[in-house]
């Protein structure tokens, strides 16, 4: 079967760095996407990987290791803005995207 | 404003009752879906829709019945529902559904309590 597995919770401080991992099994590979869902809003769009190695974006970097099955999503300088669940998808061979269940983030003062 | 507008945001209805749920896009995509949110679960893919055409239905019960009359609108008709069909319904949409880097933009969400 396929599979996303992402932790459940983190907690870290404000103004400090934090890595969210994901990994996957998925019949073929067409990308991994990030999203950020704040409580009761839309999960929006943060990144897409689809070649290995580093994506940045600002405070936000993704990383991707195909061989590895292996994502991380990278938030630096952390506010408490970004207190949310991000949710992990990856593409399969059959265009679907096959969602993780979020990790919740919680920043601390 | 993400483009994607969703209607009501908030429904409780009874098991008996029926109701719809609205989407609309403004983004120009081709493809809409209609997703189910549980606390602690991945998203759940439940219809899609591409350039109007069903696409896939993944094993909904019959008491959920989309329907997309356009590119741009996105209905959900609900029916006999059961309390555990109680969860965050979203919407979203793309430009073709197609190619990998296809980046889905969702609503809101309607939040459904079934009591």
């Amino acid at each position: 079967g396929q599979n996303i597995d992402q932790p459940t919770e983190m907690t870290a401080t404000e103004g400090a760095i934090v890595q969210i991992n994901c990994t996957y099994q998925t019949s073929g590979f067409n990308g991994l996407f990030w999203y950020q869902q704040h409580a009761g809003e839309a999960p929006t769009f943060l990144s897409y990987n689809v070649l290995d190695g580093l994506e940045e974006k600002g405070r936000f970097s993704s990383f991707l290791s195909r061989s590895k099955g292996y994502s991380y999503l990278l938030l630096k300088e952390l506010q408490m803005k970004d207190s949310a669940s991000y949710l992990c998808a990856v593409r399969d061979s059959n265009y679907q995207l096959i969602w993780g269940a979020g990790t919740k983030l919680i920043i601390k003062p | 404003e993400t483009g994607v507008t969703q209607t009501p945001r908030h429904l409780v209805m009874g098991m008996t009752n029926k109701k719809s749920l609205k989407c609309e896009q403004h983004l120009g995509h081709n493809a809409m879906y209609w997703y189910k949110q549980s606390a602690k679960k991945p998203l759940e893919l439940m219809f899609v829709y591409n350039f109007k055409e069903q696409t896939e239905n993944n094993s909904v019960p019959s008491r959920f019945s989309p329907e997309c009359p356009n590119s741009s609108h996105l209905f959900l008709h609900l029916h006999t529902l059961q309390p555990e069909d109680s969860a965050l319904y979203l919407c979203a949409s793309s430009q073709d559904g197609e190619t990998g880097a296809d980046t889905q933009y969702f609503g809101p969400g309607t939040r459904l309590t079934v009591l």
